[in-house]
């Protein structure tokens, strides 16, 4: 069974451009998550689909991040314009059913540098 | 609202020694914790879960960590550290249900570094 598979790896932009962050969940994971590591800081939780809909998106920062996961397979994470602040560790992780109990599997990450 | 609080963001050992990563919880409800693992360059990977069950966890790579309520901890050990538990170890919890369900919150992450 393939893995969550986060891409780009890296990337890295200038301050002001955008950037798209895909992720691609293990094959019939209805459930998908994005968390982020700010450097220095604790991993946080930024949104939860269920298939296309947003579950729970309370972790988003603000309007210039933008989740998307058409037709509830991959999803992306758009960040436009991207800020410095915004810099860190992306991570994205998939479960089959809801609730902890059955854990879920993260990616690799994506580390985003803005420059 | 859940926290957790792990004491000491770095840890250093030598090989053949014990591991101890501390991890403390709050939460209103039973929580379900976890230990993940992040190896240089590499995803975060599940080490152990507690979910309610058995209160001593036994997980990958010899690792365990007992749940006390009473103390409202999720210690992590390893009797014996080998050079390649090197890695960054991240305590998180999560609710069973309400507005956090499917949530985790992690801890800070403590650097563990293995001495020869």
């Amino acid at each position: 069974e393939a893995g969550v598979t986060q891409f780009p790896s890296h990337s890295v932009i200038e301050k002001g451009q955008t950037v798209t962050l895909r992720c691609d969940p293990i094959s019939g994971h209805d459930n998908l998550y994005w968390y982020r590591r700010v450097m220095g800081k604790e991993i946080k939780f930024l949104l939860h689909f269920v298939k296309e809909s947003k579950q729970d998106e309370s972790g988003m920062p603000n309007n210039r991040f933008l989740a998307e996961r058409t037709g509830g397979t991959y999803s992306t994470l758009k960040v436009q314009p991207a800020e410095l602040e915004d810099s860190g560790v992306y991570f994205c992780a998939s479960s089959q059913a809801r609730g902890l109990a059955y854990g879920y599997t993260f990616g690799s990450g994506t580390r985003l540098t803005v420059v | 609202a859940q926290s957790v609080t792990q004491l000491g963001s770095h840890v250093s050992v030598s090989e053949g020694a014990l591991v101890l990563l501390r991890c403390n919880y709050s939460s209103s409800v039973p929580p379900y914790l976890f230990w993940y693992v992040q190896y240089p360059n590499q995803g975060l990977q599940l080490l152990l879960k507690y979910t309610s069950a058995a209160t001593l966890v036994k997980g990958i790579n010899g690792f365990e960590a007992e749940f006390k309520k009473s103390e409202t901890s999720f210690h992590l050990t390893k009797p014996s550290a080998h050079m390649r538990d090197a890695a960054e170890y991240f305590c998180a919890t999560g609710g069973a249900g309400g507005t956090s369900y499917g949530k985790l919150t992690f801890g800070q992450g403590t650097i563990l570094t293995v001495h020869p």
